[in-house]
C-alpha cells in the first residue's frame, strides 16, 4: 500500500544553518506530495505541495522537488530561523493532480533551531 | 475566515468510559476528515465524509468508534468503550471540492485524549 518514510528526528540546528529533511514514498500510480508543518500549540498546516514529477513546491523559503526516479520529496531550506522550529510531516495523496483525498503521513520530524 | 474548530482540547477518562469529540469545519467545505495521531506517529485517517455521506471508514475500529456528520456540517466522533491504546490526538480536517478547489486539507488544533 501507499506509505511515506521520513527522516527521524529530532533535528537541532543553529540559526542560518542549512536544513534537509528526507522523505521517500511508496505508491502505485502518480500521487501528489505534501509537506505539512505543526508549530507549537497549533494545528497542522500545509507548507508546500507538488502534484506531478519534477514539480517544485516552495513556500516561506522552503523547497521540495518531486523526484519520481528516486521516489523522494526532500524538504530543504537554505537558512533556518528560530521561528522555523516545529514538527514537519511529509505526506502523500493517492489522488493524482491537485486532489488531496486520503493523506498518508510520515512520522514527523521535530526541528529545533537555536539562536 | 474561521478555521476548523474542535472541542474539547483535552480529555482524560478511564478505560471503558466513553468520550465524544466535536468538529465544526470551515464554512462551505464539503469534505470532512477525522485523523488519529498517536504520540510519535503521523496522523492516520479514521473516517472521511463527503457532505453527510461516508467516503472511507476502512480504518475506523467500528466495534468502539463511531462518527456522524448530520446535515453535512458539524461532525462528532465517539469512542465507547475506550481502551488505553486510544490515547492520542484526534484531528479534524476539512477541504473544499469542485471548481477552484486546491485539495488542501485544513486542520483543527486537535483533541488530546488520555485514557487511564
Amino acid at each position: 500500500g501507499d506509505s511515506v518514510t521520513q527522516m527521524e528526528g529530532p533535528v537541532t540546528l543553529s540559526e542560518e544553518a542549512f536544513l534537509t529533511i528526507n522523505c521517500t514514498y511508496t505508491a502505485t500510480g502518480y500521487p501528489s506530495l505534501f509537506w505539512y508543518v505543526q508549530y507549537p500549540g497549533e494545528g497542522l498546516q500545509l507548507l508546500l505541495k507538488a502534484t506531478k514529477a519534477d514539480d517544485k513546491g516552495s513556500n516561506k523559503g522552503f523547497e521540495a522537488t518531486y523526484r519520481k526516479e528516486t521516489t523522494s520529496f526532500h524538504l530543504e531550506k537554505g537558512s533556518v530561523q528560530v521561528s522555523d522550529s516545529a514538527v514537519y510531516f511529509c505526506a502523500l495523496s493517492d489522488i493524482p493532480g491537485t486532489g488531496a483525498n486520503n493523506l498518508f503521513f510520515g512520522t514527523g520530524t521535530r526541528l529545533t533551531v537555536i539562536p | 475566515e474561521a478555521g476548523v474548530a474542535q472541542s474539547p482540547r483535552y480529555k482524560i477518562i478511564e478505560k471503558r468510559q466513553s468520550v465524544a469529540f466535536w468538529c465544526n469545519p470551515i464554512s462551505g467545505h464539503a469534505t470532512l476528515y477525522w485523523y488519529q495521531q498517536i504520540l510519535g506517529q503521523g496522523p492516520k485517517l479514521l473516517i472521511q465524509f463527503q457532505n453527510n455521506g461516508v467516503v472511507d471508514d476502512s480504518q475506523l475500529p467500528k466495534d468502539r468508534f463511531s462518527a456522524e456528520r448530520l446535515k453535512g456540517v458539524d461532525s462528532t466522533l465517539k469512542i465507547q468503550p475506550a481502551k488505553l491504546e486510544d490515547s492520542a490526538v484526534y484531528l479534524c480536517a476539512s477541504s473544499s471540492t469542485g471548481t477552484g478547489a486546491t485539495g488542501e486539507l485544513f486542520f483543527g488544533e486537535g483533541s488530546r485524549l488520555t485514557v487511564l
